[in-house]
């Protein structure tokens, strides 16, 4: 059971635009910054989003972020079949000292 | 180019300590910038953080494994490790050395390419 909640699950055709949601609470998401990281199959995570809404160099303006009390979203727009992965949020929590992590979503180009 | 690898024993039997190592490689873990950590995701499963520690030997674990968990860092050798003990199936994962970017981050902006230990006899 993840702290923060995501849907297990979202797709898309090439072109799209998908959003993937992330809820937690003011202990975390409430209080601090989201973060986003994509895992392609059988690689380590990495950032694609930081402090909610920043991008890091490298990283397509296809990808944005937004974040409103105590829920996240990560979007994508103009799918691509290479962004077929699974996507993490996280955010410190105050009340647990550490970052937690939701549990994933799994996105699929179709 | 900042590059970790971990390493150590991919098989651990149960009620045993489980121990790896992170060498750190294309920079210094002497940063007032930066926390070393160590985050582990199960076969087919979600991401677990499980602690970190400063140059200076501060460390910060996760409540729900703090009781098994130290992570010692060595300077000299710019290696940080994790030792869990008394581990079970359910610690079977895929653990990843991270770097982390400040103290209350979740930013880890910096990973292992990860390593395999089962639990099992």
């Amino acid at each position: 059971q993840s702290v923060l909640t995501q849907p297990p699950s979202a797709s898309g055709t090439p072109g799209q635009r998908v959003t993937i949601s992330c809820s937690g609470s003011s202990s975390n998401i409430g209080s601090n910054y989201v973060y986003w990281y994509q895992q392609l199959p059988g690689t380590a995570p990495k950032f694609v989003i930081y402090r909610n809404n920043q991008r890091p160099s490298g990283i397509p303006d296809r990808f944005s972020g937004s974040k409103s009390g105590t829920s996240a979203s990560l979007a994508i727009s103009g799918l691509r079949s290479e962004d077929e992965a699974d996507y993490y949020c996280a955010a410190w929590d105050d009340s647990l000292s550490g970052p937690v992590f939701g549990g994933g979503t799994k996105l699929t180009v179709l | 180019h900042l590059q970790l690898q971990e390493s150590g024993p991919g098989l651990v039997k149960p009620s045993e300590t489980l121990s790896l190592t992170c060498t750190v490689s294309g920079g210094s873990i002497n940063s007032s910038s930066y926390y070393w950590g160590w985050i582990r995701q199960p076969p087919g499963k979600g991401l677990e953080w499980i602690g970190n520690i400063f140059y200076s030997g501060t460390t910060y674990y996760n409540p729900s494994l703090k009781s098994r968990v130290t992570i010692p860092v060595d300077t000299s050798k710019n290696q940080f490790s994790l030792k869990l003990s008394s581990v079970t199936a359910a610690d079977t994962a895929v653990y990843y050395c991270v770097r982390t970017y400040g103290s209350g981050s979740s930013l880890f902006d910096s990973w292992g390419q990860g390593t395999l230990v089962i639990v099992s006899s």
